[in-house]
Protein backbone atom coordinates (compact mmCIF):
# COMPACT_ATOMS: atom_id res chain seq x y z
CA UNK A 1 0.00 0.00 0.00
CA UNK A 2 1.13 3.71 -0.47
CA UNK A 3 2.71 5.09 2.95
CA UNK A 4 4.22 8.08 4.04
CA UNK A 5 7.87 7.57 5.71
CA UNK A 6 10.59 9.20 7.22
CA UNK A 7 14.64 8.15 5.74
CA UNK A 8 16.01 7.96 9.36
CA UNK A 9 14.66 7.41 12.78
CA UNK A 10 17.09 9.71 15.02
CA UNK A 11 18.77 12.83 14.00
CA UNK A 12 21.50 13.87 16.47
CA UNK A 13 22.63 17.72 15.84
CA UNK A 14 24.62 20.33 17.23
CA UNK A 15 23.05 23.44 18.59
CA UNK A 16 23.42 26.16 16.51
CA UNK A 17 23.52 23.69 13.23
CA UNK A 18 21.17 23.27 10.89
CA UNK A 19 18.52 19.89 10.64
CA UNK A 20 17.63 18.98 7.65
CA UNK A 21 14.51 15.94 8.56
CA UNK A 22 13.77 14.14 5.17
CA UNK A 23 10.20 12.02 4.42
CA UNK A 24 9.41 9.89 0.92
CA UNK A 25 6.39 9.61 -0.01
CA UNK A 26 4.44 7.19 -2.40
CA UNK A 27 0.91 8.20 -3.06
CA UNK A 28 1.04 10.66 -6.23
CA UNK A 29 -2.66 11.92 -5.49
CA UNK A 30 -2.03 13.72 -2.05
CA UNK A 31 -2.39 17.56 -2.80
CA UNK A 32 -0.54 18.63 0.82
CA UNK A 33 1.66 17.60 3.36
CA UNK A 34 2.06 18.71 6.84
CA UNK A 35 5.57 18.96 9.33
CA UNK A 36 4.16 17.91 12.72
CA UNK A 37 6.37 18.41 15.95
CA UNK A 38 5.21 16.29 18.88
CA UNK A 39 7.20 16.34 22.56
CA UNK A 40 7.03 13.27 24.57
CA UNK A 41 3.60 12.87 25.92
CA UNK A 42 1.78 15.73 24.17
CA UNK A 43 -0.12 15.58 20.93
CA UNK A 44 1.17 16.79 17.32
CA UNK A 45 2.25 20.72 16.90
CA UNK A 46 1.45 22.31 13.42
CA UNK A 47 4.82 23.71 12.44
CA UNK A 48 4.57 23.96 8.37
CA UNK A 49 2.47 22.64 5.29
CA UNK A 50 2.70 23.04 1.35
CA UNK A 51 0.77 22.42 -1.37
CA UNK A 52 1.37 19.79 -3.80
CA UNK A 53 1.60 23.06 -6.58
CA UNK A 54 4.44 24.48 -4.58
CA UNK A 55 8.42 23.32 -4.23
CA UNK A 56 9.32 25.69 -1.22
CA UNK A 57 7.60 27.13 1.93
CA UNK A 58 9.18 29.27 4.31
CA UNK A 59 8.47 30.08 8.05
CA UNK A 60 10.11 30.78 11.07
CA UNK A 61 13.78 29.71 11.19
CA UNK A 62 11.97 25.97 8.86
CA UNK A 63 11.52 25.51 5.41
CA UNK A 64 9.92 23.07 3.75
CA UNK A 65 10.98 21.31 0.40
CA UNK A 66 8.79 19.33 -1.90
CA UNK A 67 10.10 17.56 -4.94
CA UNK A 68 7.65 15.85 -6.69
CA UNK A 69 9.56 13.66 -9.23
CA UNK A 70 11.25 11.32 -6.77
CA UNK A 71 8.04 12.26 -4.05
CA UNK A 72 10.49 13.50 -1.54
CA UNK A 73 9.22 16.03 1.49
CA UNK A 74 11.97 17.93 3.68
CA UNK A 75 12.26 20.11 6.70
CA UNK A 76 15.05 22.52 7.46
CA UNK A 77 15.92 23.85 10.63
CA UNK A 78 17.51 26.57 11.03
CA UNK A 79 20.02 26.96 14.25
CA UNK A 80 18.85 24.25 15.74
CA UNK A 81 17.77 25.48 19.76
CA UNK A 82 17.59 23.03 22.57
CA UNK A 83 13.83 23.09 22.75
CA UNK A 84 13.71 21.78 19.00
CA UNK A 85 14.22 18.67 20.55
CA UNK A 86 11.22 16.29 19.64
CA UNK A 87 10.08 13.58 17.34
CA UNK A 88 8.96 15.30 13.95
CA UNK A 89 6.10 13.60 11.60
CA UNK A 90 5.93 14.11 8.19
CA UNK A 91 2.03 13.38 7.21
CA UNK A 92 0.22 13.85 3.43
CA UNK A 93 -3.95 14.75 3.61
CA UNK A 94 -5.75 12.48 0.63
CA UNK A 95 -9.25 12.56 0.93
CA UNK A 96 -9.70 14.74 4.18
CA UNK A 97 -7.62 12.46 5.95
CA UNK A 98 -3.92 12.74 7.30
CA UNK A 99 -1.54 9.74 7.08
CA UNK A 100 1.66 9.95 9.37
CA UNK A 101 5.19 8.40 8.97
CA UNK A 102 6.67 6.91 11.52
CA UNK A 103 9.08 9.80 12.46
CA UNK A 104 12.24 11.25 13.19
CA UNK A 105 13.35 11.65 16.68
CA UNK A 106 16.07 14.93 16.85
CA UNK A 107 18.11 15.35 19.42
CA UNK A 108 19.81 18.59 20.23
CA UNK A 109 23.76 18.36 21.71
CA UNK A 110 24.67 21.28 23.77
CA UNK B 1 -9.22 29.96 24.99
CA UNK B 2 -10.36 27.31 21.97
CA UNK B 3 -8.92 23.90 21.76
CA UNK B 4 -9.37 20.48 22.27
CA UNK B 5 -9.28 18.65 25.89
CA UNK B 6 -8.70 15.16 26.29
CA UNK B 7 -9.32 13.37 29.61
CA UNK B 8 -8.41 11.70 31.34
CA UNK B 9 -4.63 12.61 30.34
CA UNK B 10 -3.93 8.66 31.99
CA UNK B 11 -6.14 5.60 32.00
CA UNK B 12 -6.00 2.33 33.59
CA UNK B 13 -8.14 -0.10 32.07
CA UNK B 14 -8.24 -4.24 33.70
CA UNK B 15 -8.90 -6.73 30.46
CA UNK B 16 -12.44 -7.02 29.49
CA UNK B 17 -13.75 -4.13 30.68
CA UNK B 18 -14.97 -1.14 28.19
CA UNK B 19 -13.28 2.27 28.45
CA UNK B 20 -14.68 5.50 26.92
CA UNK B 21 -12.15 8.23 26.03
CA UNK B 22 -13.55 11.89 26.14
CA UNK B 23 -12.68 14.14 23.02
CA UNK B 24 -14.36 18.32 23.67
CA UNK B 25 -13.72 20.88 21.02
CA UNK B 26 -14.94 24.41 21.51
CA UNK B 27 -13.15 25.47 18.49
CA UNK B 28 -16.74 24.98 16.14
CA UNK B 29 -14.83 22.57 14.28
CA UNK B 30 -16.65 20.43 11.59
CA UNK B 31 -14.64 17.21 11.11
CA UNK B 32 -13.28 15.49 14.79
CA UNK B 33 -10.32 12.41 14.47
CA UNK B 34 -9.55 9.90 16.73
CA UNK B 35 -5.55 8.63 16.27
CA UNK B 36 -3.92 5.79 18.27
CA UNK B 37 0.03 6.30 18.85
CA UNK B 38 2.04 2.91 19.66
CA UNK B 39 5.94 3.61 20.68
CA UNK B 40 8.09 4.47 18.16
CA UNK B 41 5.37 5.02 15.47
CA UNK B 42 3.27 7.23 13.73
CA UNK B 43 -0.49 7.98 14.38
CA UNK B 44 -3.16 5.51 12.57
CA UNK B 45 -6.64 6.81 11.91
CA UNK B 46 -8.63 5.18 13.66
CA UNK B 47 -12.42 6.71 13.15
CA UNK B 48 -12.94 10.17 11.78
CA UNK B 49 -16.68 11.96 11.62
CA UNK B 50 -16.84 14.93 9.00
CA UNK B 51 -20.20 16.07 10.82
CA UNK B 52 -22.77 15.47 13.52
CA UNK B 53 -24.32 12.23 13.46
CA UNK B 54 -21.99 10.87 11.20
CA UNK B 55 -19.01 8.82 11.55
CA UNK B 56 -16.35 6.52 8.99
CA UNK B 57 -13.83 3.92 9.54
CA UNK B 58 -10.99 5.03 9.77
CA UNK B 59 -8.16 2.04 8.74
CA UNK B 60 -8.07 0.10 12.67
CA UNK B 61 -11.30 0.39 13.40
CA UNK B 62 -11.78 -3.18 14.89
CA UNK B 63 -12.52 -2.91 18.37
CA UNK B 64 -13.27 0.58 18.61
CA UNK B 65 -16.48 2.39 18.79
CA UNK B 66 -17.80 6.24 18.30
CA UNK B 67 -20.62 8.55 18.41
CA UNK B 68 -21.01 12.17 17.35
CA UNK B 69 -24.28 13.12 18.68
CA UNK B 70 -22.98 17.02 19.11
CA UNK B 71 -20.48 18.95 17.33
CA UNK B 72 -17.95 19.53 20.04
CA UNK B 73 -18.22 16.09 21.55
CA UNK B 74 -16.54 12.91 19.78
CA UNK B 75 -15.82 10.04 22.53
CA UNK B 76 -14.21 6.66 21.77
CA UNK B 77 -15.04 3.45 23.49
CA UNK B 78 -11.98 0.96 23.54
CA UNK B 79 -14.50 -1.68 24.16
CA UNK B 80 -12.94 -5.59 25.30
CA UNK B 81 -12.40 -6.97 21.60
CA UNK B 82 -10.02 -4.76 20.82
CA UNK B 83 -6.98 -7.26 21.96
CA UNK B 84 -4.03 -4.56 22.13
CA UNK B 85 -5.61 -0.96 23.67
CA UNK B 86 -2.62 -0.20 25.69
CA UNK B 87 -1.71 3.13 23.47
CA UNK B 88 -1.62 7.08 23.11
CA UNK B 89 -4.80 8.06 21.89
CA UNK B 90 -4.94 11.88 20.29
CA UNK B 91 -7.59 13.00 19.37
CA UNK B 92 -7.77 15.85 16.25
CA UNK B 93 -10.45 18.32 14.89
CA UNK B 94 -10.47 20.46 11.74
CA UNK B 95 -12.18 23.03 10.08
CA UNK B 96 -14.68 22.31 7.62
CA UNK B 97 -14.59 24.17 4.14
CA UNK B 98 -12.70 21.89 1.67
CA UNK B 99 -9.10 21.84 0.16
CA UNK B 100 -8.41 25.82 1.46
CA UNK B 101 -8.92 24.67 5.13
CA UNK B 102 -7.32 21.62 6.55
CA UNK B 103 -6.53 23.50 9.92
CA UNK B 104 -6.21 20.55 12.24
CA UNK B 105 -5.28 20.69 16.17
CA UNK B 106 -4.83 17.77 18.15
CA UNK B 107 -5.62 17.46 21.65
CA UNK B 108 -2.77 16.33 24.42
CA UNK B 109 -3.85 12.59 24.61
CA UNK B 110 -5.29 9.67 26.74
CA UNK B 111 -2.90 7.36 27.59
CA UNK B 112 -4.60 4.05 28.38
CA UNK B 113 -2.69 1.05 30.05
CA UNK B 114 -4.25 -2.31 30.29
CA UNK B 115 -3.59 -3.89 34.02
Amino acid sequence: GESVGLHLPTLSVQEGDNSIINCAYSNSASDYFIWYKQESGKGPQFIIDIRSNMDKRQGQRVTVLLNKTVKHLSLQIAATQPGDSAVYFCAEINDYKLSFGAGTTVTVRA
Amino acid sequence: DGGITQSPKYLFRKEGQNVTLSCEQNLNHDAMYWYRQDPGQGLRLIYYSQIVNDFQKGDIAEGYSVSREKKESFPLTVTSAQKNPTAFYLCASRRGGGLTNYGYTFGSGTRLTVV
